[in-house]
């Protein structure tokens, strides 16, 4: 079975501080890999996701993650964060068969 | 349809009542999926619906919960005999397996309080 492992369960930055979110997860096969984000009384929505090709993927709002796969690991970047970033960010990993596992979440907050 | 759906948006309910939550998928998404989300602390894994498989029950926390998803469409999620630990917010999601690589779609959420 697949489990997402999130290091950081709580950062604080101030505005224009660079980010970034850990992200290891645990499956021997092909995997799909996301970051979701829950900014304050919204919906969770995708920011980004990889499949296949390029492993730095470019999301929303100026985020980008990393596959490596020797590391299993999916980090999530930002260069430079601002007021408007506060949120919880998930990762999560999906196999072909369609179920997904979500890590336990990373709250950002970002000191304007 | 736009959307997944979900209601009611609140519920109050009192310990040992039953409630039941439904959620409406995105129209001719495949996958269905109940998360919980306390206060706190990160996404918990209820229960999935893929098809006409059976569902992986494996997050279920106890036998007092218990979901069903009717026509591979709306599901409803029970929970019998309701505890104040079973406040928590209640989320849906659907997702079309097979393409978009599984990316789910979620809903609202309902807000569930146990007095």
């Amino acid at each position: 079975a697949q489990s997402v492992s999130q290091h950081n369960h709580h950062v604080i930055l101030s505005e224009a501080a660079s980010l970034e979110l850990g992200c290891n997860y645990s499956y021997g096969g092909t995997v799909n890999l996301f970051w979701y984000v829950q900014y304050p009384g919204q919906h969770l929505q995708l920011l980004l996701k990889y499949f296949s090709g390029d492993p730095l993927v470019k999301g929303i709002k100026g985020f980008e993650a990393e596959f490596i796969k020797s590391k299993f690991s999916f980090n999530l970047r930002k260069p430079s964060v601002q007021w408007s970033d506060t949120a919880e960010y998930f990762c999560a990993v999906s196999t072909n068969a369609g179920k997904s596992t979500f890590g336990d979440g990373t709250t950002l907050t970002v000191k304007p | 349809g736009a959307g997944v759906s979900q209601s009611p948006s609140n519920k109050v309910t009192e310990k040992g009542k039953d409630v039941e939550l439904r959620c409406d998928p995105i129209s001719g998404h495949t996958a269905l999926y109940w998360y919980r989300q306390s206060l706190g602390q990160g996404l918990e894994f209820l229960i999935y619906f893929q098809g006409n498989s059976a569902p992986d029950k494996s997050g279920l926390p106890s036998d007092r919960f218990s979901a069903e998803r009717t026509g591979g469409s709306v599901s409803t999620l029970t929970i019998q005999r309701t505890q104040q630990e079973d406040s928590a917010v209640y989320l849906c999601a659907s997702s079309l397996v097979g393409t978009d690589y599984n990316e789910q779609f979620f809903g609202p959420g309902t807000r569930l309080t146990v007095l």
